[in-house]
């Protein structure tokens, strides 16, 4: 079983419909769980992050992370043709003591995104 | 603030060709250095980290290695490619306080 598994889609919407990416993990050690956008041929950005559980907003964004069912999810409210990219999870657990330091991240298989006019 | 250039964008290479790919960071120090490669599919494939200079660990055994020989310039190569390296390479730096992956813009490797 791979430690974060992510709905590998495709996924195509009409524009202005609501999004929802998501992605399960079995390392009950990840603390940071971030979302990044990958345009065709370029490196992924960083999209948004949140530490621990809850709810992140920013933007047509949000993040949410439910720590007690090992699940992530990211919405995109109101999605446009320029949200059209692969989208992938990430998580990363502290290494050493004091939880302080963290090494590697972890990354789902990415899910493709194309919003149509 | 900081930034991480990678060159170069595209590369095509002869099989059994050398290969040098050259990442470098500005503005921080000492920061943790990745290569990832992303084949056809979509994940991301850890090849290297090193968490300092001259500090190398390798992840998948394969044609390719790296080395830091400053602290903030990784480099990944191979004494003779072969077609299996082809691919878009990554690199990328961490933020250590929170475990955020920072990335350049890709090389995509061709080898012909």
């Amino acid at each position: 079983q791979k430690e974060v598994e992510q709905d590998p889609g495709p996924l195509s919407v009409p524009e202005g419909a609501i999004v929802s990416l998501n992605c399960t993990y079995s390392n009950s050690a990840f603390q940071y769980f971030m979302w990044y956008r990958q345009y065709s041929r370029k490196g992924p950005e960083l999209l948004m992050y949140t530490y621990s559980s809850g709810n992140k907003e920013d933007g047509r964004f949000t993040a949410q992370v439910d720590k007690s069912s090992k699940y992530i999810s990211l919405f995109i409210r109101d999605s446009q043709p320029s949200d059209s990219a692969t989208y992938l999870c990430a998580m990363s657990a502290s290494i050493g003591a004091g939880g302080t330091s963290y090494g590697k991240l972890t990354f789902g298989q990415g899910t493709i995104l194309t919003v149509h006019p | 603030s900081q930034t991480i250039h990678q060159w170069p964008a595209t590369l095509v290479q002869p099989v059994g060709s050398p290969l040098s790919l050259e990442c470098t960071v500005e503005g921080t120090s000492n920061p943790n250095l990745y290569w990832y490669r992303q084949a056809a599919g979509r994940g991301l494939q850890l090849l290297f980290y090193s968490v300092g200079i001259g500090q190398i660990s390798s992840e998948v055994p394969q044609n390719l290695s790296a080395s830091r020989p400053q602290d903030r310039q990784f480099i990944l190569s191979s004494k003779k490619l072969l077609l299996s390296d082809s691919g878009f390479y990554l690199c990328a730096w961490l933020r250590r306080r929170q475990g955020l992956a920072f990335f350049g813009q890709g090389t995509r490797l061709t080898v012909v």
